[in-house]
C-alpha cells in the first residue's frame, strides 16, 4: 500500500479481555517494528520482524504480549488478559530493510484503552 | 545503553522566530540520530537523520540539526517558525545493528501568531 496502516484506530476493552492489533506495512518493506507509546512519553520498542522472522522481542513487557507475521507482510500484536497499565498508543513502523539508516515509516497508531 | 534527553516538554515561539529544540544523547558507540515530527492523529514522520557523514544535517520543511560530539547534542533548529510547524517533535538514537531506536519523551512546539 501507499503507507503503513493500522487497525483498529481505537480500541476500548475491559480488563482481562484479549485484544489483537493489526499492522499492514508498505508492501515492499522487509522489516516491521512494533512500539508502545504511553501518554506523555516517546515510543518504546517492543519487537521487530525481518520478513517472517522475529529476531528480537526483548521489548515485550510480559508473556501476555505476542506478535506474529506469518507470511512476512501483515503483522498482529496480541495482548492477552489485558490490564489497565496496557493502555497506550501502539505504533507500527516498516522499513525497506533492517539497515541502520533505513527510514522507518510509521502508521497512525492504535489507541488502546483498558477499563 | 543508548538514551536521549529532550529538554523542555513544551516550547512556545512566535511566528517568524527561531525554533530551537534541544536533544542530548548517550551512546556507547558512535550513534545514529534522528528527529521525528508527529502531527495530531498522524504517525511519526522522519524530519532528518545523522548517519556519521556531515555533522550539519538538513531535513524537510526547513529544519536542520547539528551533531556535536563534544557536547553529545543534536539540537533541532529552524530560522523562522511557521504556524504549520506546531506539532510534537521526538529525538531518537540508534546504535544497534538495526534500527532499534530509542526515542526521547518529545517536545510539543506551539507557534504563536
Amino acid at each position: 500500500g501507499a503507507g503503513v496502516s493500522q487497525s483498529p484506530r481505537y480500541k476500548v476493552t475491559k480488563r482481562g479481555q484479549d485484544v489483537t492489533l493489526r499492522c499492514d506495512p508498505i508492501s515492499s518493506h522487509a522489516t516491521l517494528y512494533w512500539y508502545q507509546q504511553a501518554l506523555g512519553q516517546g515510543p518504546e520498542f517492543l519487537t521487530y520482524f525481518n520478513y517472517e522472522a522475529q529476531p528480537d522481542k526483548s521489548g515485550l513487557p510480559s508473556d501476555r504480549f505476542s506478535a506474529e507475521r506469518p507470511e512476512g507482510s501483515i503483522s498482529t500484536l496480541t495482548i492477552q488478559r489485558t490490564e489497565q497499565r496496557d493502555s497506550a498508543m501502539y505504533r507500527c513502523a516498516s522499513s525497506l530493510s533492517r539497515g541502520k539508516t533505513d527510514t522507518q515509516y510509521f502508521g497512525p497508531g492504535t489507541r488502546l484503552t483498558v477499563l | 545503553a543508548q538514551s536521549v534527553t529532550q529538554l523542555g516538554s513544551h516550547v512556545s515561539v512566535s511566528e517568524g522566530a527561531l525554533v530551537l529544540l534541544r536533544c542530548n544523547y548517550s551512546s556507547s558507540v558512535p550513534p545514529y540520530l534522528f528527529w521525528y515530527v508527529q502531527y495530531p492523529n498522524q504517525g511519526l514522520q522522519l524530519l532528518l537523520k545523522y548517519t556519521s557523514a556531515a555533522t550539519l544535517v538538513k531535513g524537510i520543511n526547513g529544519f536542520e540539526a547539528e551533531f556535536k560530539k563534544s557536547e553529545t547534542s543534536f539540537h533541532l533548529t529552524k530560522p523562522s517558525a511557521h504556524m504549520s510547524d506546531a506539532a510534537e517533535y521526538f529525538c531518537a538514537v540508534s546504535d544497534g545493528g538495526y534500527q532499534k531506536v530509542t526515542f526521547g519523551t518529545g517536545t510539543k512546539l506551539q507557534v504563536i501568531p
